[in-house]
């Protein structure tokens, strides 16, 4: 079936450094590519999405990077800071219309050191 | 606005038993999905309703079912209990479907003994 595979599973960087977390599609019709924070004990929340029209968006500290040929997207933390440590997901539409439905990878959980 | 609110946030029940799990959308988003998150699964598709039909479905049993009210709330709910249904349910709303943003709440915790 269709699905998202995401890496890696864990990653420890430094305060300050730059985290990098790739995921690959399978869909070819995938258009819409959110990335999602989960803290504990608290649901997923949106940081940052993007759709196959555009190649690359920036908010602040976090970027997105989709490459459509390759199938593959991946999020850009700079500049990190504790208060990013959490796991990240992310997902493709899967499916056209109103039968679409979003699929998520298996998540990255990130831990930013002192 | 208020976000996304899910009752209850924990539950205990036992095998054999049946649930119900509420979501109250976003006030004027008509697309509830519901998710079931465990550790060795991850994040996996359940449901999605829209105006109160169900749209989309994902691969789990005919034991998960949902339904949506007039007001958007929805309501799913698990019959026979078995201890693998031992997981965190999500839902999200978003205006229109699930290639809008989606925002969860904060999920209710269910444990099956």
């Amino acid at each position: 079936g269709e699905n998202v595979e995401q890496h890696p599973s864990t990653l420890s960087v430094q305060e300050g450094d730059s985290a990098v977390i790739k995921c690959t599609y399978s869909d070819s019709a995938s258009n819409y590519f959110p990335w999602y924070k989960q803290e504990l004990g608290k649901g997923p929340q949106l940081i940052i999405d993007i759709r196959s029209n555009v190649g690359e968006k920036k908010d602040q500290r976090i970027a997105v990077t989709l490459n459509k040929t390759a199938k593959h997207f991946s999020l850009h933390i700079t500049e990190t800071q504790p208060e990013d440590s959490a796991v990240y997901f992310c997902a493709a539409s899967i499916g056209t219309g109103t039968a679409s439905k979003l699929t998520f990878g298996t998540g990255t959980r990130l831990q930013v050191t002192l | 606005k208020a976000g996304v609110t899910q009752t209850p946030r924990y539950l205990i029940k036992t095998r054999g038993q049946q649930v119900t799990l509420s979501c109250s959308p976003i006030s004027g988003h008509r697309s509830v999905s519901w998710y079931q998150q465990t550790p060795g699964q991850g994040l996996q598709f359940l449901f999605e309703y829209f105006s109160e039909t169900q749209r989309n479905k994902g691969n789990f049993p005919g034991r998960f079912s949902g339904r949506q009210f007039s007001n958007s709330r929805s309501e799913m709910n698990v019959s026979t209990l078995e201890l693998g249904d031992s997981a965190l349910y999500l839902c999200a709303s978003s205006p229109s479907g699930s290639t809008d943003t989606q925002y969860f709440g904060p999920g209710t915790r269910l444990t099956v003994l």
